[in-house]
């Protein structure tokens, strides 16, 4: 089974308005990294966040680590219809691959 | 800027036919992974390498091999495709250690017939 799940699967909001995504995982992590993948294309790394942090900010991105709960989440606040596109989360497990969740689609709309 | 080059965007290929995928990075990176990406399962790890000649599987690496002759080429060899292979390949690479990020080429979209 994936060692990371997302959630929502799905995810759709007005621009403006803040979009939250969660992903679990199961086993210890080093670090924990937020990809971003717009339709038909590669991902495009947006932040890590190491396992002794619990709260990161980049711009208008606000991810949070919660080692205890074994979970993190991706926060993007005043979200624009640029946002539009599917995010994932991925687990340093320290086995030199990241491990992928199954990833959160957001839609925002104009 | 660091830059994951696939060759192709699209392929097209038929059930029986020997398929290269290949990946060429720029950075100098010592890692190099191939992922495969399908609907509601999102990436799996078929194979990685961390050195030329190097290489260790993923979690699904049956039905693949892959080739590192040189440090910034990756090739994902599907030996006999197979419909069940129709997918989005993606490559990537990244240094080695922790606390690095991944860099991805554009993807691969395979589709088997």
């Amino acid at each position: 089974s994936q060692q990371g799940e997302e959630d929502p699967q799905a995810l759709s909001i007005q621009e403006g308005e803040n979009a939250t995504m969660n992903c679990s995982y199961k086993t210890s992590i080093n670090n924990l990294q937020w990809y971003r993948q717009n339709s038909g294309r590669g991902l495009v790394h947006l932040i890590l966040i190491r396992s002794n942090e619990r709260e990161k900010h980049s711009g208008r991105l606000r991810v949070t680590l919660d080692t205890s709960k074994k979970s993190s989440s991706l926060l993007i606040t005043a979200s624009r219809a640029a946002d539009t596109a599917s995010y994932f989360c991925g687990m340093d497990t320290g086995r030199r691959a990241l491990t992928f969740g199954s990833g959160t689609r957001l839609q925002v709309q104009p | 800027d660091v830059k994951v080059t696939q060759s192709s965007r699209y392929l097209v290929k038929r059930t029986g036919e020997k398929v290269f995928l290949e990946c060429v990075q720029d950075m100098d990176h010592e890692n190099m992974f191939w992922y495969r990406q399908d609907p509601g399962l999102g990436l799996r790890l078929i194979y990685f390498s961390y050195d030329v000649k190097m290489k260790e599987k993923g979690d699904i690496p049956e039905g693949y091999s892959v080739s590192r002759e040189k440090k910034e080429r990756f090739s994902l060899i599907l030996e006999s495709a197979s419909t069940n292979q129709t997918s989005m390949y993606l490559c990537a690479s990244s240094y080695p250690g922790g606390n690095t990020e991944a860099f991805f080429g554009q993807g691969t979209r395979l589709t088997v017939v």
